[in-house]
């Protein structure tokens, strides 16, 4: 059973505003990972982290920005929130200290609406 | 490079029908593994099973059920009796032993079972 949460789970908003998606695990992973949803399904990578201080962007050019400041805490922001970001956005952490141990859980996911 | 395929974007079920949703990967390595994710319409995505590329057993549980072939490159999921629950978008995933744990999804399969 995978511990990880997603703050808000709703959130909708209008153009320009900054938003911070919360993203946190209690499982002591030292991998996370965000994902963006298209309402099509398919899920992109936009963001990982393998640690304190490390991030990295994923296949999918986001203007979002990360920080991995504490090992359970992984929050996405947008400075300047746009329709086009209208999302659903997952976040996911794995163990990553064997193969076995990498398998991600994922949280309950963001519903982003940019009005 | 990775690619896993799902072909069938949608599909419909009565209830207690059996029904398989296929995954197609490719990659050139020799060691990698493959993945099943189940996520409702609530958002989540729920961890459903892990294979390793050189475990080629079936695996069943309850009324899951999942065919390896390597010899093809897929890795179907079966489920017996559907139920009405068993209703959500169902994901394969591909990750290899030196991607940094990265995953490769497919574009995912919704299953509508009805009563």
């Amino acid at each position: 059973e995978a511990d990880i949460y997603q703050t808000p789970r709703y959130l909708v908003i209008g153009t320009g505003k900054k938003i911070t998606l919360e993203c946190s695990q209690t499982m002591g992973h030292d991998k996370m990972y965000w994902y963006q949803q298209d309402p099509g399904m398919e899920l992109h990578l936009i963001h990982y982290s393998y640690g304190v201080n490390s991030t990295e962007k994923g296949d999918l050019s986001s203007e979002s920005t990360v920080s991995r400041i504490r090992t359970e805490h992984f929050p996405l922001t947008l400075e300047s929130a746009r329709p086009s970001h209208t999302s659903q956005y997952l976040c996911a952490s794995s163990a990553g200290t064997s193969p076995v141990a990498e398998t991600q859980y994922f949280g309950p996911g963001t519903r982003l609406l940019v009005l | 490079a990775q690619k896993v395929t799902q072909a069938q974007t949608e599909i419909s079920v009565v209830e207690k029908e059996d029904v398989t949703l296929d995954c197609v990967y490719e990659t050139r390595d020799t060691t990698y593994y493959l993945f099943w994710y189940k996520q409702p319409p609530s958002g989540e995505l729920v961890f459903l099973i892990r294979r390793n590329s050189f475990d080629e057993q079936n695996e069943i549980s309850g009324r899951y059920s999942w065919n390896f072939q390597k010899s093809t490159s897929s890795f179907n999921f079966t489920i017996t009796a559907s139920q009405v629950v068993d209703s959500a978008v169902y994901f394969c995933a591909l990750r290899n032993n030196n991607a940094g744990n990265m995953l490769t999804f497919g574009g995912g399969t919704r299953l509508m079972v009805k009563p």
